[in-house]
């Protein structure tokens, strides 16, 4: 079954406390991708891979940064959270060529305090 | 940069009616226009997609319509049954680019 895992799904952290979400995909799929979603904002993407160790910044990077040091995995780092990065975490990974197919994993909600 | 606009902002309609989703975008260059639909609690799923070389695209209860000149797209949904009921997102990217702009969101409600 063709599916993004992300890990956790739920955490809540204080200012400053570097957290890692990890995010693996079963596709071999070359692009992979983080987004956060915020009432009324919808989705932004923060980074995407094009491929392994091939990264680079969406919409909305600042606070963030990525790895692709193997194909299905795409960990979110935030070094020195803060509390407006508290929001919803979606990691996707899609197919590229004409035909596109696009898979989000479950969300990591965050809370940062 | 791209900017997109999604109407209505809520959409309520009774099971068996159709539901209609608009969105217009900014950037002539875009060219890949996908429809998301997320339900409670769970990540958005790509329900289908459009490129700029087609004006019509069906799938089942659902199709997307794009009018290039007036730079908006459609999503049409027909015979709506209460499993529809979910947040449905547009986006747009353009040519060459990894980086979608996506609409604020419709939360659509079918009622039984």
């Amino acid at each position: 079954e063709a599916q993004v895992t992300q890990n956790p799904r739920y955490l809540i952290t204080v200012t400053g406390k570097k957290l890692t979400v990890t995010c693996s995909q079963n596709m071999n799929h070359e692009y992979m991708s983080w987004y956060r979603q915020d009432p009324g904002l919808g989705l932004r993407q923060i980074y995407y891979s094009m491929n392994v160790e091939v990264t680079d910044k969406g919409d909305v990077p600042e606070g963030y940064k990525v790895s692709r040091k193997e194909k299905r995995n795409f960990p979110l780092i935030l070094e020195s959270p803060s509390p407006n990065q508290t929001s919803l975490y979606f990691c996707a990974s899609r197919s590229t060529g004409s035909q596109e197919t696009q898979y989000f994993g479950p969300g990591t909600r965050l809370l940062v305090l | 940069g791209e900017n997109v606009e999604q109407h209505p902002s809520t959409l309520s309609v009774q099971e068996g009616d159709s539901a209609v989703i608009k969105c217009t975008y900014s950037d002539s260059a875009s060219n890949y226009f996908p429809w998301y639909k997320q339900e409670l609690g769970k990540g958005p799923q790509l329900i289908i997609d459009i490129r700029s070389n087609v004006g019509e695209k069906k799938d089942q209860r659902i199709a997307v319509t794009l009018n290039k000149t007036a730079k908006h797209f459609s999503l049409h949904i027909t015979e709506t049954q209460p499993e529809d009921s979910a947040v449905y997102f547009c986006a747009a990217r353009r040519g060459g680019s990894y980086i979608p702009t996506f609409g604020r969101g419709t939360s659509l409600i079918v009622h039984p």
